[in-house]
C-alpha cells in the first residue's frame, strides 16, 4: 500500500518567514496530493491540493510542488503569520481513502 | 456547500457499553465515507471504507465485529464502537466523498470518545 513520509515533525519560524514541508510517497499510481491544516481538536480543514498533471500550484501565500519523477511535494508558506500555527499533514491517494502523512506542528512565532 | 456534520461531537461512556457515531453529508449524497481515527498527537488512521448499500471495507488490524459500520443511505453513515475499552477512547472522524473518485474529501468535525 501507500506509503507517505512527512519531514519535519515539528516546524518553528518567526512572523514573516517562510515555512517549507516536505513529503514523500510510494505508490506510483498516487495522483492526487492534498494538504490539509488542522488546529487542536478540531477537524482537518483542505488548504491546497495538487494533482499529478500539474508540477506547481498557487494560492496566495500558499504553493505546493509535486515532483512526480522523485515522488515527491512540499508545502510552501510564504509570509508567515502566528494563525497558521497548527499541525499540516500531506496525504496521497490513487483516487480512493486518503493516505495521510504523520502530520508537522507548525509554530509561528510574533 | 459539501458539508459534513457528526454527532455527538463528544461521548463519555463506561468500559462495556456501545457507542454509536453518526455522519451525515448535509448538502450532497455520498456514496463512500471513510471513517479515521486520530489519537493524541497523531495522524490520521483510517478504520474503514463505508459504501451505501454494500459491505464496508476494513483496514488492516481493524476489528469489523468490534466497529460496525452501516451506511444505510447516500447521506448517512453510521460507527458504531462496540463494548467499548479504554483504549478505544480517541478522536473518530468522518469523511465523505462528493461523487465517487473525485479525490477530494470533506471532513466532519470528529467525535471525541472517552471510554471510562
Amino acid at each position: 500500500g501507500e506509503n507517505v513520509e512527512q519531514h519535519p515533525s515539528t516546524l518553528s519560524v518567526q512572523e514573516g518567514d517562510s515555512a517549507v514541508i516536505k513529503c514523500t510517497y510510494s505508490d506510483s499510481a498516487s495522483n492526487y496530493f492534498p494538504w490539509y491544516k488542522q488546529e487542536l481538536g478540531k477537524r482537518p480543514q483542505l488548504i491546497i491540493d495538487i494533482r499529478s498533471n500539474v508540477g506547481e500550484k498557487k494560492d496566495q501565500r500558499i504553493a505546493v510542488t509535486l515532483n512526480k519523477t522523485a515522488k515527491h511535494f512540499s508545502l510552501h508558506i510564504t509570509e508567515t503569520q502566528p494563525e497558521d500555527s497548527a499541525v499540516y499533514f500531506c496525504a496521497a491517494t490513487s483516487g480512493y481513502a486518503l493516505n495521510f502523512g504523520k502530520g508537522t506542528s507548525l509554530l509561528v512565532t510574533p | 456547500g459539501a458539508v459534513v456534520s457528526q454527532h455527538p461531537s463528544w461521548v463519555i461512556c463506561k468500559s462495556g457499553t456501545s457507542v454509536k457515531i453518526e455522519c451525515r453529508s448535509l448538502d450532497f449524497q455520498a456514496t463512500t465515507m471513510f471513517w479515521y481515527r486520530q489519537f493524541p498527537k497523531q495522524s490520521l488512521m483510517l478504520m474503514a471504507t463505508s459504501n451505501e448499500g454494500s459491505k464496508a471495507t476494513y483496514e488492516q488490524g481493524v476489528e469489523k465485529d468490534k466497529f460496525l459500520i452501516n451506511h444505510a443511505s447516500l447521506t448517512l453513515s453510521t460507527l458504531t464502537v462496540t463494548s467499548a475499552h479504554p483504549e478505544d477512547s480517541s478522536f473518530y472522524i468522518c469523511s465523505a466523498m462528493l461523487r465517487v473518485q473525485s479525490d477530494t474529501q470533506y471532513f466532519g468535525p470528529g467525535t471525541r470518545l472517552t471510554v471510562l
